[in-house]
C-alpha cells in the first residue's frame, strides 16, 4: 500500500481565500483523522471519521473549517474564508478498527500539506 | 490548554550516549500513551506505546517509563544512533482515539 496520501503537499493562498486539502486513506482503514501542527501547540486533533461519518469536531476552531467524507476513500479539509494565523502543516491520519483486546490500532500519517495564507 | 506537555523544544547528544525525552500530562483520565517520531518533511510515524498498568515498555533500543502520579513518562534510547535525529512527540489516548500531542521534542545525535 502507498499509505495515507495528502495533496497538495504545498499550498500558498492569500487571505480571504478558499482551500481545500485532500486525503486518501489506507485502503481497508475505516478511521480517519485530520490534525493540524503549529510550534506553539504541537499536533491538534480537528476531526475524525468513523466510516465515513464525523464522530468528533470539537477540534475544529471555527465554522471557517468544514471536513467532509463523501467516501471509505477520500476526505477534503476546507478552509472558508483563509486566514493568516490558519498557516500550519495539516495531517491526515488513518487506522483500522482495534482488534479484540487491543486498546488502539496504531494511527498512520500522511506526508502532511504546509498551507501558507499570505 | 495543553494536556501533554514537552518542555524541552530541542536536545543533543553524542553518539552512542542515551538520549532521555521527557512529557508530562496533565488529564489523569489518559490510560494509554505513545511516542512519535517524525522526520522532515514525513509525517509521524509510531515508535513505542505504554499502558497505565505498567510502569515500563521496552522494544529494541527504545524503552518507555511511566510514572503515573507524577504524571510523567519518558523516552529512553541507548544508545543513541544518527539516525534518531528527528522530532519526537509525546501523546496520550483518552477514549477510543482521541490523541493529544505534546508539541516536540528535537532530538539531534552528533556523531
Amino acid at each position: 500500500d502507498a499509505g495515507v496520501i495528502q495533496s497538495p503537499r504545498h499550498e500558498v493562498t492569500e487571505m480571504g481565500q478558499e482551500v481545500t486539502l485532500r486525503c486518501k486513506p489506507i485502503s481497508g482503514h475505516d478511521y480517519l483523522f485530520w490534525y493540524r501542527q503549529t510550534m506553539m501547540r504541537g499536533l491538534e486533533l480537528l476531526i475524525y471519521f468513523n466510516n465515513n461519518v464525523p464522530i468528533d469536531d470539537s477540534g475544529m476552531p471555527e465554522d471557517r473549517f468544514s471536513a467532509k467524507m463523501p467516501n471509505a476513500s477520500f476526505s477534503t479539509l476546507k478552509i472558508q474564508p483563509s486566514e493568516p494565523r490558519d498557516s500550519a502543516v495539516y495531517f491526515c491520519a488513518s487506522s483500522a478498527t482495534p482488534g479484540l483486546g487491543e486498546r488502539t490500532d496504531t494511527q498512520y500519517f500522511g506526508p502532511g500539506t504546509r498551507l501558507t495564507v499570505l | 490548554d495543553q494536556q501533554v506537555k514537552q518542555n524541552s523544544p530541542s536536545l543533543s547528544v553524542q553518539e552512542g550516549r542515551i538520549s532521555i525525552l521527557n512529557c508530562d500530562y496533565t488529564n489523569s483520565m489518559f490510560d494509554y500513551f505513545l511516542w512519535y517520531k517524525k522526520y522532515p518533511a514525513e509525517g509521524p510515524t509510531f515508535l513505542i506505546s505504554i499502558s497505565s498498568i505498567k510502569d515500563k515498555n521496552e522494544d529494541g533500543r527504545f524503552t518507555v517509563f511511566l510514572n503515573k502520579s507524577a504524571k510523567h513518562l519518558s523516552l529512553h534510547i541507548v544508545p543513541s544512533q544518527p539516525g534518531d535525529s528527528a522530532v519526537y512527540f509525546c501523546a496520550s489516548l483518552t477514549g477510543a482515539n482521541n490523541l493529544f500531542f505534546g508539541t516536540g521534542t528535537r532530538l539531534t545525535v552528533i556523531p
